[in-house]
């Protein structure tokens, strides 16, 4: 079964700042989906960004990155110039490409900006 | 328009008692979901639907029951709650054929079983 890690419960950042979220997971599939979604308070979940396995390019969404680093299964997204909207819980999820597969997510990482 | 719907939004309830949860996407997906968040904010697959028929049955207390009357709707059905089952339930959907886009959620259902 695949697992997705997330090492860190909680991170702060100083607003303007840059943060790096760290995310990990357990695979024997070579073609699968990673994503990383916001929760902020009114618990909405928000796709930021996605990664095809088979991209070696790193994804980017205007201030959000990723550093895909497929053989050694990590998925970690970058926050530049974090701004207070950014608050929120981040969870990493995995999910195989193949069809009639759900997605799993990662415990999640409380991320506070602080002004 | 909302994406995909969830009614109602915060239910409190008391132990022993029926309850349904309801889900709506206009999306045009053909595959939806039900997870479950707990108190740690740990989401958890529970159901999920393809086309009316029941694809993923997570180990949940039969409790529960999912029904879909068609690929737009799925609700959720919880008979004889117990303090446990507080949580907040999402509903979430997406296109099979389109896995890379991930799933669009809706809002949740925060429930409270006193």
């Amino acid at each position: 079964a695949q697992t997705v890690t997330q090492s860190q419960p909680e991170m702060s950042v100083q607003e303007a700042e840059t943060v790096t979220l760290s995310c990990t997971y357990d695979t024997s599939e070579s073609d699968y989906y990673l994503f990383w979604y916001k929760q902020p308070p009114s618990r909405q979940m928000i796709l930021v960004i996605r990664q095809e396995a088979y991209k070696q390019q790193n994804a980017t969404e205007n201030r959000f990155s990723v550093n895909f680093q497929k053989a050694a299964k990590s998925f970690s997204l970058k926050i530049s110039d974090s701004q207070l909207g950014d608050a929120a819980m981040y969870f990493c999820a995995y999910r195989t490409s193949g069809g009639n597969n759900d997605m799993r997510f990662g415990a999640g990482t409380r991320l506070t900006v602080k002004p | 328009d909302t994406a995909v719907s969830q009614t109602p939004k915060y239910l409190v309830t008391q132990m022993g008692n029926d309850k349904s949860i309801k889900c709506e996407q206009n999306l045009g997906h053909d595959t939806m979901y039900w997870y479950k968040q707990d108190s740690k904010k740990f989401l958890k697959i529970m159901f999920s639907y393809n086309n009316k028929e029941l694809i993923i049955n997570e180990t949940v207390p039969n409790r529960f029951s999912p029904k879909s009357p068609d690929k737009a709707h799925l609700n959720l059905h919880i008979n004889s709650l117990e303090l446990g089952d507080s949580a907040v339930y999402f509903c979430a959907s997406s296109q099979e054929s389109r896995g890379w886009y991930g799933y669009t959620f809706g809002s949740g259902t925060r429930l409270t079983v006193v």
